[in-house]
């Protein structure tokens, strides 16, 4: 199985200041098609997870631009510009390239 | 909008069955994989099951094979999730999502308990 290890697993980080997750991977997650497979999750408190990045560095719909991914390979990061109150919550990478699909431990974004 | 809403959950015991359903809305369901991720209380999120978006193709957490069964009803637009043999680690909100994770349900939670 490919194991996802993020830092760091808690990030204190005061209004408006930047924020970097990184995210390895045990194995490249290049899938056999060209793409990489690589997505940023956000759990805010009591609510389900929500796609902010997918495929390494592609925004979903309806998410900030503050919020932007970069890597390739086995190396991710996920990058919040400045940060507001509304980040606060639980970030996730996830490999969906192979199966069994696998999840980082989650880093917690806190506002200093 | 796109409505994933998952329902089924409950309090069981150990060595009991469960079925889970999702009911998606707003999507071409027959076009899409579906997921099941679930997390106990307090902990990450796990990668539980997929089913192709035609059924063909079911793939399955190494910890949970031979015990829960991913399937699906495109007809009904619901994928569904029978776990059997429930142990109390089995504790955790489930939720569906669609492939690639763009769009997920709310949740239910499964309770297994003595």
């Amino acid at each position: 199985d490919i194991v996802m290890t993020q830092t760091p697993l808690s990030s204190l980080v005061a209004l408006g200041q930047p924020a970097s997750i990184s995210c390895t991977s045990s194995q490249s997650l290049v899938h056999s098609d060209g793409n990489t497979y690589l997505s940023w999750l956000q759990q805010r408190p009591g609510q389900p997870p929500r796609l902010l990045i997918y495929k390494i560095s592609n925004r979903f719909s309806g998410v900030p631009d503050r919020f932007s991914g970069s890597g390739a390979g086995t190396d991710f990061t996920l990058k919040i510009s400045r940060v507001e109150a509304e980040d606060v919550g639980l970030y996730y990478c996830t490999q969906t390239t192979q199966f069994p699909h696998t999840f980082g431990q989650g880093t917690k974004l806190e506002i200093k | 909008q796109v409505q994933l809403v998952e329902s089924g959950g409950g309090v069981v015991q150990p060595g009991r069955s469960l079925r889970l359903s999702c009911a998606v809305s707003g999507l071409t369901f027959s076009s899409h994989a579906m997921h099941w991720v679930r997390q106990a209380p307090g902990k990450g999120l796990e990668w539980v099951a997929v089913i192709s978006y035609d059924g063909s193709n079911k793939n399955y957490a190494d910890s949970l094979k031979g015990r829960f069964t991913i399937s699906r009803d495109n007809s009904k637009n619901t994928v569904y999730l029978q776990m059997d043999s429930l142990r109390v680690e089995d504790t955790a909100v489930y939720y569906c999502a669609s492939d690639l994770f763009p769009y997920w349900g709310q949740g239910t939670l499964v309770t297994v308990s003595s």
